[in-house]
């Protein structure tokens, strides 16, 4: 198993760019989730889904879309970069329902928006 | 609206254990209490987790008080390996409080002197 993937590792938008961040995971995991870490800081949750096409929103979600057409892919995008969006952003993913599931992060996209 | 509290940094020194302290007064009966931990410039990755009874893994050991309102993580023997940041987690069934959230708070860093 390969895990949790992200694509890419870094990046660097200027303002007012869109892009999309990448995480897949092999594991048939229903629970999937968007963060963000800002320097010195935990970790942030942007957007879950606990299935193909079921999402909602975390604690951050403004600036950022997710969609999720099928189980192994949680695609985040950023609509219009700004430079409060420079973080880190981790993907991760577990089983849901049971309460004891480990989730498995990703190794993370540095961003840096100028 | 955190729903744990941990102390901001912690120091120990290399081979000695290590008690990392989490509060979580508004636990409810069916949430689980998670540990991760993330090392530098990597992704959170799992500890532990319980329930009621303490747990023993290779990694660490959990104690959890009687009311469940507070838990313990124990490194049983520190190395410079395991200075980290660790977050305490509550983990919720489907629908409960936590349960459609996974909430990080700021975690405790931990430092390793040798």
């Amino acid at each position: 198993n390969a895990g949790v993937t992200q694509t890419p590792k870094f990046q660097v938008l200027k303002t007012g760019q869109s892009m999309t961040l990448q995480c897949a995971q092999d594991m048939n995991h229903e629970y999937m989730s968007w963060y963000r870490q800002d320097p010195g800081m935990g970790l942030r949750l942007i957007h879950y889904s606990v299935g193909a096409g079921i999402t909602d929103q975390g604690e951050v979600p403004n600036g950022y879309n997710v969609s999720r057409s099928t189980t192994e892919d949680f695609p985040l995008r950023l609509l219009s970069a700004a430079p409060s969006q420079t973080s880190v952003y981790f993907c991760a993913s577990s089983y849901w329902g049971a309460g004891t599931d480990t989730q498995y992060f990703g190794p993370g996209t540095r961003l840096t928006v100028l | 609206d955190a729903k744990t509290t941990q102390p901001n940094s912690m120091e120990s020194n290399e081979e000695e254990p290590v008690h990392l302290p989490c509060n979580h007064s508004t636990i409810s009966g069916t949430d689980y209490i998670h540990w991760y931990r993330q090392l530098p410039s990597q992704g959170p990755e799992y500890v532990i987790h319980g329930l009621t009874s303490n747990v023993n893994n290779r990694m660490a050991s959990l104690a959890i008080a009687e009311d469940r309102k507070s838990s313990t993580l124990i490194l049983h023997r520190a190395t410079l390996r395991d200075a980290a940041v660790y977050y305490c987690i509550l983990r919720g069934l489907r629908g409960s409080v936590y349960g459609n959230k996974l909430v990080f708070g700021a975690g405790t860093i931990l430092r390793v002197k040798s």
